[in-house]
């Protein structure tokens, strides 16, 4: 059974503070992407990686960074939070030459 | 770029009835894939269905089939025979045949199937 696993279900965080939210498969997938989903607009791209140590830009990078120095692990994070960044964060996982995407369960963040 | 829209942020049906959620999107490709994903209450996000764009044929999934219309850009998901289990929010999402992994999802539409 695939399994894609995100280290908090709910953050509370001050601004200003930096933050790690880590996504973990046992699947082997080669591509590891970071959401983040808002009301009404959906699921939005921060970040992907298509192999350890390899990052491309989403739709909406500023703000956040990422690490993938494992291929299981995918690291999103927080350099100096803001308020306009509380948000659910998604991870999802997909394997090479494939079009099923499989996601974590989500970490709900607030920054106060 | 692709988009994608979904036209419709909240719906409910009755238990057993049949819904239609919409869905559209742009795009300049010729090949591509389009799906609808399921997010219930506190649960992880699911694949319900997809439809790769090259078949002609709808795809369908038990209880779950869509209306693929090409030329139309349009993609909509019918659910026969409601179920309380089925109340979750639904995406449709877009993803190029080739050339980038990333997938393009619309707004979402939050489904309600009343007892």
């Amino acid at each position: 059974d695939v399994k894609v696993t995100q280290s908090s279900r709910y953050l509370v965080k001050r601004t200003g503070e930096k933050v790690f939210l880590e996504c973990v498969q046992d699947m082997d997938h080669e591509n590891m992407f970071w959401y983040r989903q808002d009301p009404g607009l959906g699921l939005r791209l921060i970040y992907f990686s298509y192999d350890v140590k390899m990052k491309e830009k989403g739709d909406i990078p500023e703000g956040y960074s990422v690490s993938r120095e494992k291929k299981e692990r995918f690291s999103l994070i927080l350099e100096s939070a803001s308020t306009n960044q509380t948000s659910m964060y998604l991870c999802a996982t997909l394997p090479g030459q494939s079009y099923e995407q499989y996601f974590g369960p989500g970490t709900r963040l607030t920054v106060t | 770029a692709q988009t994608v829209t979904q036209s419709q942020p909240e719906m409910s049906v009755q238990e057993a009835e049949t819904v239609t959620l919409s869905c559209t999107y742009d795009t300049s490709e010729s090949n591509y894939y389009l799906f609808w994903y399921k997010q219930p209450p506190s649960r992880q996000m699911i694949l319900v269905i997809r439809q790769e764009a090259y078949k002609q044929q709808n795809a369908t999934e038990n209880r779950f089939s869509v209306n693929f219309q090409k030329a139309a850009k349009s993609f909509s998901l019918k659910i026969s025979d409601s179920q309380l289990g089925d109340t979750a929010m639904y995406f449709c999402a877009f993803m190029k045949h080739s050339g980038g992994n990333d997938m393009r999802f619309g707004a979402g539409t939050r489904l309600t199937v009343k007892p």
